[in-house]
């Protein structure tokens, strides 16, 4: 079963514009982890934000936790096309003795030039 | 530095057939984990193996079985394959659990059952 659910599950912006996907899981967790996929292929890792953090900053992208909404957000700035993909949180359920990430159902973002 | 390899990277396979699928994960990864992604879902946890055995395991039948070598690559078997079994199949190694670095993760084989 699936714990995270992203929200929106399809996003359409111009070329750069900010795009800003939410997360929402069920479980407490150790930390929470958001991947990029391009078009079916392996997933890339983008950034890691711990329980205990509640911003953290790479590059172009600014992820926010908030463990009592049980939520967390990705923001990209200044979009480019190449930003055109599928974007999947994840997180370790803490419960469940980790080793594996759950992850959600993705938010497709186009970027249009 | 070669990232996650996997292979093949597309197999067509006949229901009721069996099929192995090949990982070899990140220099200096020491755990492998297998999942499962279905067309326009998020991936699902299949197993993860370290030291040569399988540390943990997800939702998934006693069809789908893994190995993994001293070398730390690593194998996932499929038996009696069914139609549903078409999907994405994802190896990421990590550094110990990787939960608390991130995995890295292969492009994938792309498995349609027929």
């Amino acid at each position: 079963s699936q714990q995270g659910e992203e929200d929106p599950q399809a996003l359409s912006i111009q070329e750069g514009e900010n795009a800003t996907m939410n997360c929402s899981y069920k479980t407490s967790i150790n930390n929470l982890q958001w991947y990029r996929q391009n078009s079916g292929r392996g997933l890339v890792h983008l950034i890691l934000i711990r329980s205990n953090e509640r911003e953290k900053h790479s590059g172009r992208l600014r992820v926010t936790l908030d463990t009592s909404k049980k939520s967390s957000s990705l923001l990209i700035t200044a979009s480019r096309a190449a930003d055109t993909a599928s974007y999947f949180c994840a997180t370790d359920p803490h419960f469940q003795g980790a080793q594996k990430l759950v992850f959600g159902q993705g938010t497709r973002l186009t970027i249009n030039p | 530095d070669a990232g996650v390899t996997q292979s093949p990277t597309h197999l067509i396979k006949t229901r009721g057939q069996q099929v192995t699928l090949r990982c070899s994960p990140k220099s200096g990864h020491d755990t492998v984990s297998w999942y499962q992604q279905a067309l326009g879902q998020g991936p699902q946890f299949i197993f993860q193996y370290y030291e040569e055995e399988e540390r943990q395991r997800g939702n998934f039948p006693d069809r789908f079985s893994g190995h993994q070598f001293p070398n730390y690559s690593s194998e996932l078997n499929v038996n009696a394959l069914l139609l549903g079994d078409s999907a994405l199949y994802l190896c990421a190694s990590s550094w110990t659990t990787g939960l608390h670095y991130g995995y890295t993760f292969g492009s994938g084989t792309r498995l349609t059952v027929v």
